[in-house]
């Protein structure tokens, strides 16, 4: 069965502090490596995601890490603001065309002003 | 453009109604993904579409569950008869390959 292990489950930063979320895979049939951002009352949200030939990928504050050989992969939020406080999941897809998520068990961060 | 759409967004119901939750996908997807997210289990997959087949429903709980597509734009989970431990928060997903595009939820209560 696939697995996705994702840690911490809760974490609290302080207002521009860094926060770092792990998740860990063992299918190795994943083809893309996204994490979602969800905020309370709202459905989640593609925040960013990596395919598995690339090690890291930024987009603003955010970034991702990838280490295939680990099967591994994490999310860092530099300068962490209080509107990032939200939970976050990392989602890993399965290489097919339907493009179904494995989801994490989500991390809730909250950012301290 | 409009996103996924579902309703109602609240439903809160006694147990042993029968209870449905509707969604319209993003129009051109052809993928559509049914999930509950409850505290103790997180987010599960119920149910997926393709091009309004179902591909699909092992994360279905049991046959009290069922889920339709008649067309490319109008999907729904019915849950007949409801349990108390069917609460929790339903998702509905579309997508044309990848990204998926979730909606905002139905929040369902039963009592």
């Amino acid at each position: 069965q696939q697995q996705v292990k994702q840690s911490p489950q809760s974490l609290i930063v302080q207002k521009g502090g860094i926060s770092i979320i792990n998740c860990a895979y063992e299918n190795t049939a994943f083809d893309y490596f996204p994490w979602y951002q969800q905020f309370p009352g709202k459905g989640p949200a593609l925040l960013i995601a990596i395919r598995p030939d690339v090690s890291e990928k930024k987009e603003g504050r955010f970034t991702i890490s990838f280490n295939k050989s680990a099967k591994q992969f994490s999310l860092h939020i530099m300068d962490s603001q209080p509107g990032d406080s939200a939970t976050y999941f990392c989602a890993p897809k399965g290489s097919s065309n339907t493009g179904k998520l494995i989801f994490g068990q989500g991390t809730t961060l909250q950012v301290k002003p | 453009d409009a996103g996924v759409i579902q309703s109602p967004r609240h439903e809160v119901t006694e147990m042993g109604q029968e209870v449905t939750l509707r969604c319209k996908p993003i129009s051109g997807h052809n993928s559509l993904f049914w999930y509950r997210q409850t505290m103790m289990r997180g987010l599960e997959l119920l149910i997926y579409f393709n091009n309004n087949v179902p591909i699909d429903d092992s994360g279905m709980p049991e046959d009290r569950f069922s889920a339709k597509m008649p067309n490319a734009s109008f999907s729904t989970l019915k849950i007949q008869p409801s349990e108390p431990r069917d609460s929790a928060v339903y998702f509905c997903a579309s997508s044309l390959g990848w990204p998926q595009h979730f909606g905002d939820g139905t929040r369902l209560s039963i009592l």
